[in-house]
């Protein structure tokens, strides 16, 4: 069916740093593809998306572009703030196309 | 009103009691999902409502009973839950069901079972 992996963490970084969180994805077809971020002790909120192949989804600084040839989403910034500290999770449609299923989250940490 | 509210924030239960867990949005979605998140874990799907049927339930145990009163409401009634079951319940919605469209989430009701 169809998955997601996520780099392990936690990533720590330095404020202004470069961010790359990794996230691949096993498919059938080509699913729409998310990036979710969870702030401590709050719920989930969609970063952004991309619905196609080349497309780039941006948002907030962040940007992940769908690479149907690596099968990658990889999220991105430039300069990382200490707010961006949180956890963030790649997904996509399971394998009906019913919901939605999660990598398993990378926690970033950024030090001021 | 782009949110989905979720009620109450914290919950402490003993095995034995009935309690209930509400969400409500009104953007006029017509998807709303139930999912559990155990701590440093991702969410996981329990149910889905799809024009205020039950579409998807995943196995979940009885002991957890959806219900969806009407378009902008679904409730989860808990009933002889086990300690395992302590974990943070997110609500979230759809413009319709199918996962190419974005889910808006509530903020989640941390229940404790003791």
């Amino acid at each position: 069916g169809n998955s997601v992996t996520q780099m392990e963490g936690p990533v720590t970084l330095s404020e202004e740093a470069f961010l790359t969180i990794n996230c691949t994805y096993t498919a059938t077809g080509y699913p729409s593809l998310f990036w979710y971020v969870q702030y401590p002790g709050e719920g989930l909120q969609l970063l952004l998306k991309a619905t196609k192949a080349d497309d780039k989804g941006s948002n907030k600084g962040f940007e992940a572009t769908y690479r149907k040839e690596t099968t990658s989403f990889h999220l991105e910034k430039g300069s990382v703030q200490v707010s961006d500290s949180a956890v963030y999770f790649c997904a996509l449609p399971d394998t009906g196309r019913r919901a939605l299923t999660f990598g398993s989250g990378t926690r970033l940490q950024v030090q001021p | 009103d782009t949110e989905v509210t979720q009620t109450p924030k914290h919950l402490v239960m003993g095995m034995t009691n009935k309690k209930s867990l509400k969400c409500e949005q009104h953007m006029g979605h017509r998807a709303m999902y139930w999912y559990k998140q155990k701590a440093k874990k991702p969410p996981e799907l329990m149910f889905v409502y799809s024009y205020e049927k039950l579409s998807i339930n995943e196995s979940v145990p009885s002991r957890f009973s959806p219900e969806c009163p009407n378009s902008s409401l679904l409730n989860l009634h808990l009933h002889a839950l086990q300690p395992e079951d302590s974990a943070l319940y997110l609500c979230a919605s759809s413009q319709e069901q199918g996962a190419n469209y974005g889910y808006t989430f509530g903020s989640g009701t941390r229940l404790t079972v003791v």
